[in-house]
């Protein structure tokens, strides 16, 4: 079983739908990531948390640290939010161990 | 400020070659991570760089190896390449202690 798992692997939406993705982790972390991958290669980090909720634009990011368990939302979708979404957990380094990813295609 | 800077941005080797990938660090950072992405796959860790010195490392083979300049720039080194170390390599800066880390855009490298 990986150290952390995300939900779902794949997500179609329409314009302007309210997205969810889910990360779970099974290990002691000192912060959890969320990160944009886009076709190319580049990633660029969204949110580094360790507690508490985290608000950007139309991007929310929640975390539960009891249930070692994070949601990432994303208000009112547009085309260009396609992407794959990816969780990764941090320790006690800089070192993060990442998810699968969450592929997210938004249709007009 | 450039942000993390990798180069070359795309490359082709064939088997049993050698290759070196570079990476210059966030303006600030002192610390650099490696990471491989098979196609499809999330980053798998390599290695770490702080203070010249490999802190940690994944589990990938001696035939991958780094180094760190004085500067905080970092290469990647891969020997006798296989068909299977054809990925995404990512650079990734930040300071010291857990923080914000912030990647490169990445060296496509295939090995045929």
């Amino acid at each position: 079983k990986n150290e952390v798992e995300q939900s779902p692997q794949n997500l179609t939406a329409q314009e302007g739908e309210f997205i969810t993705i889910n990360c779970s982790y099974s290990v002691g972390i000192s912060a959890l990531h969320w990160l944009q991958q886009h076709p190319g290669g580049g990633i660029v980090s969204l949110f580094m948390l360790s507690s508490g909720k985290k608000k950007h634009g139309r991007l929310i990011a929640t975390i539960n640290i009891q249930e070692k368990h994070s949601s990432l939302h994303i208000t009112a979708s547009h085309p260009r939010d396609s992407a794959v979404y990816i969780c990764a957990v941090s320790r006690d380094t800089d070192k993060l161990i990442f998810g699968t990813g969450t592929r997210l295609q938004v249709f007009p | 400020d450039a942000g993390v800077t990798q180069s070359p941005t795309h490359l082709i080797k064939t088997r049993g070659q050698q290759v070196t990938l570079r990476c210059s660090p966030k303006s600030g950072h002192d610390t650099v991570s490696w990471y491989q992405q098979a196609l499809g796959q999330g980053p798998q860790f390599i290695f770490q760089y702080y203070e010249e010195e490999e802190r940690q490392r994944g589990n990938f083979p001696d035939r991958f190896s780094g180094h760190q300049y004085p500067n905080y720039s970092s290469e990647l080194n891969v020997n006798a390449l296989l068909l299977g170390d054809s990925a995404l390599y990512l650079c990734a800066s930040s300071s010291a202690g857990v923080s914000e880390a912030f990647f490169g855009q990445g060296t496509r490298l295939t090995v045929v």
